[in-house]
């Protein structure tokens, strides 16, 4: 139990284009998603947290309005990154904290490889 | 927020006992220790946490010592599959309940 899904795994898009990155708790309710930022060969940068049907808390240096973050429900979280730059290209990956039992875990997605051409 | 300390890079031998160290000097008394283990390009995957007590599960075992400033993590018996960044963290109120990855480990685990 405990699943973390991400989708797409892998995407490939142009400068100056959007893309929307999904985060799911398969088999949990999340109240609390988390999105980090991985560079190569850099450990994982917490970029935002977020709680379902309110709004993303963004860490300090982390453009909000680029880095646009949706928690509709207690299963889906989307990290959409608006007018992409190469600069922007890196591990994107998302984690989810449960209720009850779950509290004090987070489980990992297994990333989304984002890169902008 | 405490932060962690560890050394970047170890190499153990297959089937040996490896001993990760972790230097978490101002933690607190409600923060707990977590590790977890990231193999090349996919996500973070739990292994073990613990408050004060020593843990143990079926991928490794957590040495806290007395006055927490510090733990081990060690996974009994390495195998090839064990080769990954292991990391160390520090997580409670102080963080937000949040976790902020530190720097990790390097393991490689050689035939």
């Amino acid at each position: 139990g405990a699943v973390v899904s991400q989708h797409p795994s892998r995407v490939i898009c142009k400068s100056g284009t959007s893309v929307k990155i999904e985060c799911r708790s398969l088999d949990f309710q999340a109240t609390t998603m988390f999105w980090y930022r991985q560079f190569p060969k850099q450990s994982l940068m917490l970029m935002a947290t977020s709680n379902e049907g309110s709004k993303a808390t963004y860490e300090q240096g982390v453009e909000k309005d680029k880095f646009l973050i949706n928690h509709a429900s207690l299963t889906l979280s989307t990290l959409t990154v608006t007018s992409a730059h190469p600069e922007d290209s890196s591990f994107y990956i998302c984690s989810a904290r449960g209720t009850g039992g779950l509290y004090n875990e987070q489980f990992f997605g297994p990333g989304t490889r984002l890169t902008v051409l | 927020d405490a932060k962690t300390t560890q050394p970047p890079s170890m190499d153990c031998a297959e089937g040996r006992a490896a001993n990760l160290p972790c230097n978490h000097s101002t933690i607190s008394g409600n923060e707990y220790v977590y590790w977890y283990r990231q193999i090349h390009s996919q996500g973070p995957q739990y292994i073990i946490h613990g408050l004060k007590n020593n843990e143990t599960n079926e991928m490794a075992s957590l040495i806290i010592t007395e006055d927490r400033k510090s733990s081990t993590l060690i996974l009994p018996h390495a195998t090839l599959r064990d080769t990954a960044v292991y990391y160390c963290i520090v997580r409670g109120k102080k963080t937000g309940n949040q976790f902020y990855f530190g720097t990790g480990t390097s393991l490689t685990v050689i035939p």
